[in-house]
């Protein structure tokens, strides 16, 4: 079975700018969660999204939203970039259950200049 | 909210020798805790879990152990080598049903480096 899959692998982009990652999670998980890693903060949680809705949110500002579509892949986007936006930004499927067992696509690299 | 505490930050083995990672929780309606290993520019890779019906999990040269009264959990590696070297998170996460499924939250993270 394939793994989780992002794109790109990395962008560039100035302050201002607006981004759109991409995430496509493993075929029959329905659950996508994102998260930003970044050296001073580590990893925290930004949105998980089932079945096309938001189900969690996590303490960042609205400049972060996202999207889930019908075949379960997810978008998030990122408006007026800051540079303090610059991280690694990860995505993440499960299988709906009891548990909250996340398996990690290889992530999106995002530099604000 | 959940806070996930862990320590060390870093942590240097000799190869052979074993290595503990801890990590403390808040939330004690967290029920399921995994662990994650991330290799340089890798995503991070889960190695191991457990769930608080379980006291103790283990995997060939991996081992975790809960203790939920103390809200502490702990990963074990023993006759660590090279490759092991990568930083190991230790997450908690709420049972499902509740508020905030679907949200892992982290541990700062443990570098850890294996000599040979």
């Amino acid at each position: 079975k394939a793994g989780v899959t992002q794109t790109p692998r990395y962008l560039i982009k100035t302050r201002g700018q607006q981004v759109t990652l991409s995430c496509s999670p493993i075929s029959g998980h329905r659950s996508v969660s994102w998260y930003q890693q970044t050296p001073g903060q580590g990893l925290q949680f930004l949105f998980e999204y089932f079945s096309e809705t938001q189900r969690n949110k996590g303490n960042f500002p609205g400049r972060f939203s996202g999207r889930q579509f019908s075949n379960s892949r997810s978008e998030m986007n990122v408006s007026t970039l800051e540079l303090g936006d610059s991280a690694l930004y990860l995505c993440a499927s499960k299988r709906e259950g009891s548990y909250n067992e996340q398996f990690f696509g290889p992530g999106t690299r995002l530099t604000v200049l | 909210g959940e806070n996930v505490e862990q320590h060390p930050s870093t942590l240097s083995v000799q190869e052979g020798d074993s290595a503990v990672i801890k990590c403390t929780y808040s939330d004690s309606a967290s029920n399921y805790f995994p662990w994650y290993k991330q290799e340089l520019g890798k995503r991070p890779q889960l190695i191991i879990d457990i769930r608080s019906n379980v006291g103790e999990k283990k995997d060939q040269r991996i081992a975790v152990t809960l203790n939920k009264t103390a809200k502490h959990f702990s990963l074990h590696i023993t006759e660590t080598q090279p490759e092991d070297s990568a930083v190991y998170f230790c997450a908690a996460s709420r049972r499902a049903g509740g508020t905030s499924y679907g949200k892992l939250t982290f541990g700062q993270g443990t570098i850890l480096t294996v000599h040979p």
